[in-house]
């Protein structure tokens, strides 16, 4: 059974380019989990789905970021004209059910903005 | 709002020794789950022990065992027999009863000693 998995592992942008970063959840899980680590600091939350629905989006850090997950599986995080402090790991997280306490996470895509 | 603090940002172990970290948090609620998550190079975030709240027995899995104090807002997690697949970070994580999103420290990077 495949795990989370993300795309690209590796981005480097220009800044004020455009982005996007893909999660593919495991097969089966309701929620998904989008979170942000910075260099040398723990992950943060980012936005929450259930299904399709976005329940959570209380962590996006501006109106840059923008989620979505369109058919309740995939996801796409896409952030708008990038700036340096956009750098950092971007974690996608899912779990079977809601309010579930296991998250399985994925290997995330490290973001670097020049 | 809850907060997790790990106040010992690295920490060095002979192989085949016991290490502690210590972790801390502050919360008002009563019905919670604690982590202890591994990520290594790689960047997967693995489990390695969980602990719900509402349990008075520390959680144990093979090496890795937990110290929960409730009262004190403490939970550590000891590492015995030290291996040297066990250099990693270490976040320790806390995720409400009424909430889906975990929040974490800012992590504790273990470095095995040969």
């Amino acid at each position: 059974g495949a795990g989370v998995s993300q795309s690209p592992r590796y981005k480097v942008a220009k800044r004020g380019q455009d982005v996007a970063l893909r999660c593919d959840p495991i097969s089966g899980h309701v929620s998904l989990f989008w979170y942000q680590q910075a260099l040398g600091q723990g992950p943060e939350f980012l936005t929450y789905f259930q299904n399709e629905a976005q329940l959570d989006k209380s962590g996006l850090p501006s109106d840059r970021f923008f989620a979505e997950r369109p058919e309740g599986s995939v996801s796409t995080l896409k952030i708008q004209r990038t700036q340096q402090e956009d750098s950092a790991v971007y974690l996608c997280a899912s779990s079977l059910a809601a309010y579930s306490y296991e998250q399985y996470f994925g290997p995330g895509t490290r973001l670097t903005v020049t | 709002a809850q907060t997790v603090t790990q106040s010992q940002p690295e920490m060095s172990v002979q192989e085949a020794e016991t290490v502690t970290l210590s972790c801390t948090y502050d919360t008002s609620e009563s019905d919670y789950y604690l982590f202890w998550y591994k990520q290594p190079p790689s960047r997967q975030m693995i489990l390695v022990i969980r602990q719900e709240a509402y349990k008075q027995q520390n959680a144990t899995e093979n090496r890795f065992s937990v110290n929960f104090q409730k009262a004190a807002k403490s939970f550590s997690l000891k590492i015995s027999d030290s291996q040297l697949g066990d250099a990693a970070m270490y976040f320790c994580a806390y995720k409400s009863d009424r909430d889906d999103k975990i929040i974490f420290g800012k992590g504790t990077r273990l470095h095995i000693l040969p």
